[in-house]
């Protein structure tokens, strides 16, 4: 059971290039989010999916966008990057349910603007 | 919005009971959470506890809430050195939204 996954773990780039961070989950949920998680700031939320078809802005969404490629996917792009993206990014699901603020994490991509 | 404070560090000796604290500013949270995050892994939900009850005991944790201070806490006991992680609080918010406001995580450290 692969639960959430994230592609690619690693990733250094130059200031101003492009890269998109994938991410899929098997569980069906329907909302799915991006996370970044920088030292003493904890997460921060970047964009958000609560179902598929919608997005929206979280508390840090400047400099990324999202697509809600169907009910599974959910990728981050970076079109720009600068030094000030270099953290850890986490995706994220939740589904319906008792639970349903219990979210289901990654296990992060980490990326380093140079 | 939801703030959520917790304090970074928390170092104690292995045997030893650890309380992480956590405070919030939204009443109208129904569920509030505790996450553990183990060195490069992503957060794993460790337990919950409903907004009606003031205590949920599970195994070696404990969770107490007070509603009226709006105060969490998360009490390991008989710690060991496979507890040290970074524990987060989260407490669903944004207007009332299912989406959990995280605090800063506690570091907890273990010394044998």
């Amino acid at each position: 059971n692969a639960g959430v996954t994230q592609t690619p773990k690693f990733q250094v780039l130059k200031t101003g290039q492009s890269m998109t961070l994938q991410c899929a989950q098997d569980m069906n949920h329907n909302s799915m989010y991006w996370y970044r998680q920088d030292p003493g700031m904890g997460l921060r939320l970047i964009y958000y999916s609560a179902s598929e078809g919608t997005t929206d802005k979280g508390e840090v969404p400047n400099g990324y966008n999202v697509s809600r490629l169907n009910k599974r996917e959910f990728s981050l792009r970076l079109e720009s990057a600068a030094p000030s993206q270099t953290s850890v990014y986490f995706c994220a699901s939740s589904g319906q349910g008792v639970n349903t603020g219990e979210l289901f994490f990654g296990e992060g991509s980490r990326l380093t603007v140079l | 919005g939801e703030d959520v404070e917790q304090s970074l560090f928390l170092s104690v000796r292995e045997g030893d009971s650890s309380v992480i604290n956590c405070t919030y500013t939204d009443s109208s949270s129904t569920y509030l959470y505790w996450y553990k995050q183990e060195p490069g892994a992503g957060l794993q939900l460790l337990t919950y506890i409903f907004s009606n009850m003031d205590m949920k005991q599970d195994q070696r944790l404990t969770v107490l809430l007070n509603k009226k201070d709006k105060h969490l806490s998360l009490r390991i006991a008989d710690t060991q050195t496979g507890d040290s992680a970074i524990y987060f609080c989260a407490v669903p918010g944004r207007g009332g939204s299912y989406i959990p406001t995280f605090g800063r995580g506690t570091s907890l450290i273990v010394h044998p």
